[in-house]
C-alpha cells in the first residue's frame, strides 16, 4: 500500500524558514516523480513544484510564486522528499501535500501538513 | 498562470447526473491531454478520480467520467450518491513543466 506521510509543519514568523519532509513507502521511491501541492485555508489547490527521478535527470521545477524561496530535494536512500521554505510570507500559509506524479496527474497524496506564517 | 475556471457549485438529487466544467486556454486544457480531476471531502486529502482527460484509476466507480472539447474539460457524475458530495478540482499540465488547478466546485447531493 502506497503511503506518503508529511511532517515538519508549524507556526513560523514572516521571513522565517521551515523544512517539510515526506516519508514514502509502498512503491519504488527512486523511480517516482514527486510533487508538492498546497491549499490555503478554505481555498483551492496550488501546484508548488516537482522533482523528477534521477533516471530522468532529477530536474526540479517550481511555480512562480515560490521560485527562489523554496527548494525541493529528495533522498532516495531514505525514501524521503523535502521542501525547504525560506523567506516565508503570510500568503504561504497552507496545508502542504506531497504527491506522486504519473503522466500528468497526482495519483497518491499524503495527509498534508499545515504551515502557518504569522507574526 | 491563472487558475482554471470551474463553477462554484453544482447539485443534483440522488440518482441524477451532474456535470462540472473546467475552462482554460489553448496553453493548458486545450493544448494537452493531461487533464485530471480530484475529489476532496472536508478535512481530507484530495483523491484522483480521472486522469488523462478520461481515464479512471483502479477503484474509482464507473459513475465518474471525463471528457474534453477545445479548452474546456468536463467531469460527469452519473447516478449521484450521498458520498459524492464533496469539492471537485480539475488540473491541467500548462507547459514549461508547470501545472495549474481549477478554482473548485462544491457538489451538493440534494
Amino acid at each position: 500500500e502506497v503511503q506518503l506521510v508529511e511532517s515538519g509543519g508549524g507556526l513560523v514568523k514572516p521571513g522565517g524558514s521551515l523544512r517539510l519532509s515526506c516519508a514514502a513507502s509502498g512503491f519504488t521511491f527512486s523511480n517516482a516523480w514527486m510533487t508538492w501541492v498546497r491549499q490555503a485555508p478554505g481555498k483551492g489547490l496550488e501546484w508548488v513544484g516537482r522533482i523528477k527521478s534521477k533516471t530522468h535527470g532529477g530536474t526540479i521545477d517550481y511555480a512562480a510564486p515560490v521560485k527562489g524561496r523554496f527548494t525541493i530535494s529528495r533522498d532516495d536512500s531514505k525514501d524521503t522528499l523535502y521542501l525547504q521554505m525560506n523567506s516565508l510570507k503570510t500568503e504561504d500559509t497552507a496545508v502542504y501535500y506531497c504527491n506522486t506524479e504519473n503522466r500528468g496527474s497526482f495519483d497518491y497524496w499524503g495527509q498534508g501538513t499545515l504551515v502557518t506564517v504569522s507574526s | 498562470q491563472s487558475a482554471l475556471t470551474q463553477p462554484p457549485s453544482a447539485s443534483g438529487s440522488p440518482g441524477q447526473s451532474v456535470t462540472i466544467s473546467c475552462t482554460g486556454t489553448s496553453s493548458d486544457v486545450g493544448g494537452y491531454n493531461y487533464v485530471s480531476w480530484y475529489q476532496q471531502h472536508p478535512g481530507k486529502a484530495p483523491k484522483l478520480m480521472i486522469s488523462e482527460v478520461s481515464k479512471r484509476p483502479s477503484g474509482v466507480p464507473d459513475r465518474f467520467s471525463g471528457s474534453k472539447s477545445g479548452n474546456t474539460a468536463s467531469l460527469t457524475v452519473s447516478g449521484l450518491q450521498a458520498e459524492d458530495e464533496a469539492d471537485y478540482f480539475c488540473s491541467s499540465y500548462a507547459g514549461s513543466n508547470n501545472y495549474v488547478f481549477g478554482t473548485g466546485t462544491k457538489v451538493t447531493v440534494l
